[in-house]
């Protein structure tokens, strides 16, 4: 069954640090896809990136970078000089898109607090 | 483009009474997906709906919860009835198709089961 662990429960920095967010997940899958979503205090869930499994290449994005390791089974996010509006809940989420269900399977989510 | 539309935002209801919320998906996309978000906790997906029919319910509790997509576009979810620990935000979501393919999120409703 497919898993996503986001070990860091809640995380806090002081504005303009770096900050790297983990998640590892299970898949038995050879075509699954990836994904992280940002959750301000308002409560919507914002899209942020989409990986699928056949494509490590890193990604950048302003101050937004994701990391993609297949051998580690890892997708992580970093945020380079943090600010305060970066604090929200952070969601990676896996999607096996198999026999066409492809409902997502969300970690618990990092806290991010960033500190002025 | 408009986004995914819920309504209602907020709901405060009795346990073992009826609940429904409503979900307009972003135009023209054929997927819908309904999740359950407890607080503290990643989203749960409860239904997929392709075009007007079912894709997974096998998380949907079916004893309480239905959920139906009659024309292909709108979908309402029903809990009858509620109990405490339905408390939570339901969460709407739209793709254009099933393969992986990004998931827009509405603004949610607010449960609150008393």
């Amino acid at each position: 069954a497919q898993k996503v662990t986001q070990a860091q429960t809640e995380i806090s920095v002081v504005e303009k640090e770096d900050v790297t967010l983990d998640c590892v997940y299970e898949t038995r899958d050879t075509t699954y896809y990836l994904f992280w979503y940002k959750q301000p205090p308002s409560g919507e869930l914002v899209f942020l990136i989409r990986r699928n499994s056949f494509d490590e290449q890193n990604e950048i994005s302003g101050r937004y970078s994701w990391n993609f390791q297949k051998s580690t089974s890892s997708f992580n996010f970093t945020i380079t000089a943090s600010q305060v509006v970066d604090s929200a809940v952070y969601f990676c989420a896996l999607s096996e898109a198999r026999g066409g269900a492809d409902g997502l399977t969300f970690g618990k989510g990092t806290h991010l607090i960033i500190q002025p | 483009e408009a986004g995914v539309a819920q309504s209602p935002r907020y709901k405060i209801i009795e346990k073992r009474q009826s609940v429904a919320f409503w979900c307009n998906p972003i135009s023209g996309h054929a997927t819908l997906y309904w999740y359950q978000q407890i607080l503290g906790q990643g989203p749960k997906l409860l239904i997929q709906f392709q075009n007007n029919g079912v894709v997974d319910d096998s998380q949907l509790p079916k004893d309480r919860f239905s959920a139906e997509r009659l024309k292909g576009v709108d979908s309402t979810l029903k809990i009858q009835p509620a109990k405490l620990e339905d408390s939570a935000v339901y969460l709407c979501a739209s793709s254009r198709t099933r393969l992986g393919e990004t998931q827009y999120f509405g603004p949610g409703t607010r449960l609150l089961v008393l």
